[in-house]
Parts: structure tokens; sequence; C-alpha cells
């Protein structure tokens, strides 16, 4: 159990509105990251956060945005939901400080639909 | 950089077979490598991960994964596949074990009862 709670799990929504996903960690770790899952493409990283308020954008950051209030909380939003968004959001964290590095955990994914 | 290519988006085996999943990755400084894999509906789970120690790792669930730097490669094997092996899995690679992870794009194995 990596400590890691995404909601929501599933949701359906129409093009045009904004959604929110939030990943919730209850372990205090610095790095926190959304990947996207697609068909054929594996796991790509959309944004990720180092810090309180310190994010920074990864491959496919085009139509989202984040927000790191809080250490426990990452935020993932979708400013204008387009079909081109429909896919599984995954929230990871990055456990370091161990001898044999810095290993990424996952959590169970977010189901979005955009109709 | 770093990058990862999976050679072969779906790979079948008879249960008790040889499983052998490639992956061949590309980094400017020394990488640490990582499998993971993903059972249908769920999340990622860590499989093994190489981190510049012993060239062979041991990972969960009976896999192994050799570090090949002459390669450029990071296969995962399993002497007998279980029925239970059937999911997706994924290398990933961390440059010099910095911050990101850069995926493949994911082998799925089928196992023949």
């Amino acid at each position: 159990d990596a400590g890691i709670t995404q909601s929501p799990r599933h949701k359906v929504t129409e093009t045009g509105t904004p959604v929110t996903l939030r990943c919730h960690q209850t372990e205090n770790h610095r790095y926190m990251y959304w990947y996207r899952q697609d068909p054929g493409h594996g796991l790509r990283l959309i944004h990720y956060s180092y810090g309180v308020k310190d994010t920074d954008k990864g491959e496919v950051s085009d139509g989202y945005s984040v927000s790191r209030s809080k250490t426990e909380d990452f935020l993932l939003t979708l400013e204008s939901a387009t079909s081109s968004q429909t896919s599984v959001y995954f929230c990871a964290l990055r456990r370091g400080g161990d001898i044999t590095g810095n290993t990424i955990y996952f959590g169970e994914g977010s189901w979005l639909t955009v109709v | 950089a770093q990058s990862v290519t999976q050679l072969g988006s779906h790979v079948s085996v008879s249960e008790g077979a040889l499983v052998l999943l490639r992956c061949n990755y590309s980094s400017s400084v020394p990488p640490y490598l990582f499998w993971y894999v993903q059972y249908p509906n769920q999340g990622l789970q860590l499989l093994l991960k190489y981190t510049s120690a012993a060239t062979l790792v041991k990972g969960i669930n009976g896999f192994e994964a050799e570090f090949k730097k002459s390669e450029t490669s990071f296969h995962l094997t399993k002497p007998s596949a279980h029925m239970s092996d059937a999911a997706e899995y994924f290398c990933a690679v961390s440059a010099g074990g910095n911050e990101k992870l850069t995926f493949g794009t994911g082998t799925r194995l089928t196992i023949i009862p």
C-alpha cells in the first residue's frame, strides 16, 4: 500500500466542463506526480511537484494545470475537458532516502471519460 | 534525455514455459531501471528495480532482470509462467535516479493453459 488515495475513481463529464482530480498521500513525501495512461502510449507524465507550491511540466502538460497547497494533496485540473483527455489518470509519489534509490509508487487510478 | 523501448506489445507463452519480456533503454547518464506490473483495472505495482548495485536483480513473484550495459538492455524473465502472471508489464528508466520516470509502451503477457 503506497498510502495514495485518488478521487474520484470514475467520472464521466461533458466536453468543455472543468474537472479536478485529487490525489492525497498520508506519508508526507516531497515528490508527487500525475501520469496519464493510454493504449499504445504507456504512461506519460503530465505534471509533477517537488514541494508545496513547487510544480513543473511533464511531456503532455497542455490542457492541464496542477496545484499543491499542502504536502498531502496534489490536484490535477482540466480547465475545459476535451475528448482527447479521456484516459486513466494515475497519481504517484516518490519514496526517497533509502540506499537502493528512490522508487515511485502509484495510486489505483482515476478513469475519466469526456463525452 | 532518457527513453525506453519495449519490444513486442503482446507476448503469449504456455503455462510452465519461460517468460521473456524485452526492454532497451537510452540514457545520457547511468540509469536506474524498473519493471512494473499492472493487473486489469488496477494501478502499477513495482516488480523490481536496478540502481547500479548487482546487475542481476530479483523481484517479486519469481521474476528477475539483468542489466546489460553493453546491450543497453534490461530484459525481464521468469523460468516458469503461471496463469496469475497474465498482466501488462512496463519497463521504465530514470536517468541517474532523477525525479522523473519515463515509461515504455508496455507488453501485455498472455498465458496459454
